[in-house]
């Protein structure tokens, strides 16, 4: 079946350290996206990539880092730098990078920082 | 600054009662909108969405809803509200146009009493 997947679905973390989320679909899309979700606030937009090695910021990037070296695969990197990393992340993908592409969401990482 | 809104935190109905969530959006042109739904510790789900031509779209679920121009709102219906509809509703708008952002509402609860 295709889908996304986000692993792991709890990621535990100490203050100070870096930590990968992984992103990985089978869907043959191009573009791929990356949200923070917190209660009372909705989506906000992290990170997306339209295509394979290219990526743009979206509303709320500082803190975290990604990359695009393959089309399944989406990884973001929650730095040090993130002031309240905790939060649940969750990832997306659409066919193409225009907005009338549905856009297809993994189960999502809780990452809680202690 | 464009925005969009969901007034109602949290609702409440009753099983087989008809239901009506709110959106309002902040634009000067018709946007792109998209209805989502997230069970508990999911992922997102789109429901419905609307680009151009009949105001009035069906989506999955039994779910529809009806975009307003003169009152900048696209809000969601189901005629009889089945217990598995219990779940958190997003309304998520394309502020640029047909580019490739959406922005969310911040999401309604909906919770079915028995």
């Amino acid at each position: 079946d295709g889908g996304i997947t986000q692993s792991p679905k709890y990621l535990f973390r100490k203050e100070g350290q870096n930590v990968t989320l992984s992103c990985e679909q089978n869907l043959n899309h191009d573009a791929m996206y990356w949200y923070r979700q917190d209660p009372g606030q909705g989506l906000r937009l992290i990170y997306y990539s339209q295509i394979v090695n290219d990526f743009q910021k979206g509303d709320i990037a500082e803190g975290y880092s990604v990359s695009r070296e393959k089309k399944e695969s989406f990884p973001l990197t929650v730095t040090s730098a993130q002031k309240n990393p905790t939060a649940f992340y969750l990832c997306a993908s659409s066919r193409g990078a225009k907005s009338y592409n549905e856009q297809f969401f993994g189960p999502g990482t809780r990452l809680t920082v202690l | 600054a464009q925005s969009v809104t969901q007034p109602d935190i949290h609702i409440t109905v009753s099983e087989g009662a008809s239901l009506e969530l709110r959106c309002n959006y902040s634009y000067g042109a018709t946007p792109y909108l998209f209805w989502y739904v997230q069970s508990p510790g999911q992922g997102l789900q789109l429901l419905l969405k609307y680009f151009s031509g009949d105001t009035l779209v069906q989506g999955i679920k039994g779910f529809e809803a009806e975009f307003k121009r003169s009152q900048s709102s696209f809000n969601l219906r189901k005629p009889s509200v089945h217990w598995s509809d219990a779940a958190e509703y997003f309304c998520a708008v394309d502020l640029t146009g047909g580019g490739n952002k959406l922005t969310f509402g911040t999401g309604t609860q909906l919770k079915v009493e028995l």
